[in-house]
């Protein structure tokens, strides 16, 4: 199975930082790597697709960028509606796999 | 606009099966495919399985292979998910997602809580 490591699994931002949270792969995936968003009590929900695309109505301030085995999620601003935890995923083999998760919480 | 409604709550005893549903609306059910995917309490999300709805064709992650069982009728839109011989690290919420390809896992139902205790 392939293994996602996530880093960090937690930080403290402050409302319009940038915030960057990385994903790596066991072994590479080309670039079949999602990110979601996930609020407590909530479905998780779908930001990017193919490492950089954009879901249909995700605002630009994020953005995915990597390939291979290494991977970034950026948030270009933070906003008090983007404390979540986010979460990357591979969908290039079977089993699909996530990573452990990042936590964002307020500084 | 395409959503994924699942069955309710469940509180089931060690040993038992339960069958959670998730009912497709707003797409064409046949040309995409449902993983199911669940969250133990203050966990991460971990991959269970997937299902075509066009061919019925199957991926198990191993460690749920021969306990889980999925189906899915194209007369309703419906995917079910059946895990049997239910243990107390069974307890979770369960989500299907729908399976857009390259768009990855694109749309998710609300969840359902499925809660094994004797």
């Amino acid at each position: 199975d392939i293994q996602m490591t996530q880093s960090p699994s937690s930080l403290s931002a402050s409302v319009g930082d940038r915030v960057t949270i990385t994903c790596r792969a066991s072994q590479g995936i080309g670039n079949y790597l999602a990110w979601f968003q996930q609020k407590p009590g909530k479905a998780p929900k779908s930001l990017i697709y193919a490492a950089s695309s954009l879901q249909s109505g995700v605002p630009s301030k994020f953005s995915g960028s990597g390939s291979g085995t290494d991977f970034t999620l950026t948030i270009s601003s933070l906003q008090p509606e983007d404390f979540a935890t986010y979460y990357c995923q591979q969908y290039n083999f079977y089993p699909l796999t996530f990573g452990g998760g990042t936590k964002v919480e307020i500084k | 606009q395409v959503q994924l409604v699942q069955s309710g709550a469940e509180v089931k005893k060690p040993g038992a099966s339960v069958k959670v549903s998730c009912k497709a609306s707003g797409y064409i059910f046949t040309s995409y495919g449902i993983s199911w995917v669940r969250q133990a309490p203050g966990q991460g999300l971990e991959w269970m399985a997937w299902i075509s709805p066009y061919n019925g064709n199957t991926n198990y992650a191993q460690k749920f292979q021969g306990r889980v069982t999925m189906t899915t009728d194209t007369s309703t839109n419906t995917a079910n998910m059946e895990l049997g011989s239910l243990r107390s690290d069974d307890t979770a919420v369960y989500y299907c997602a729908r399976d857009s390809g390259e768009l990855g896992h694109d749309s998710w139902g609300q969840g359902t809580l499925v809660t094994v205790s004797s």
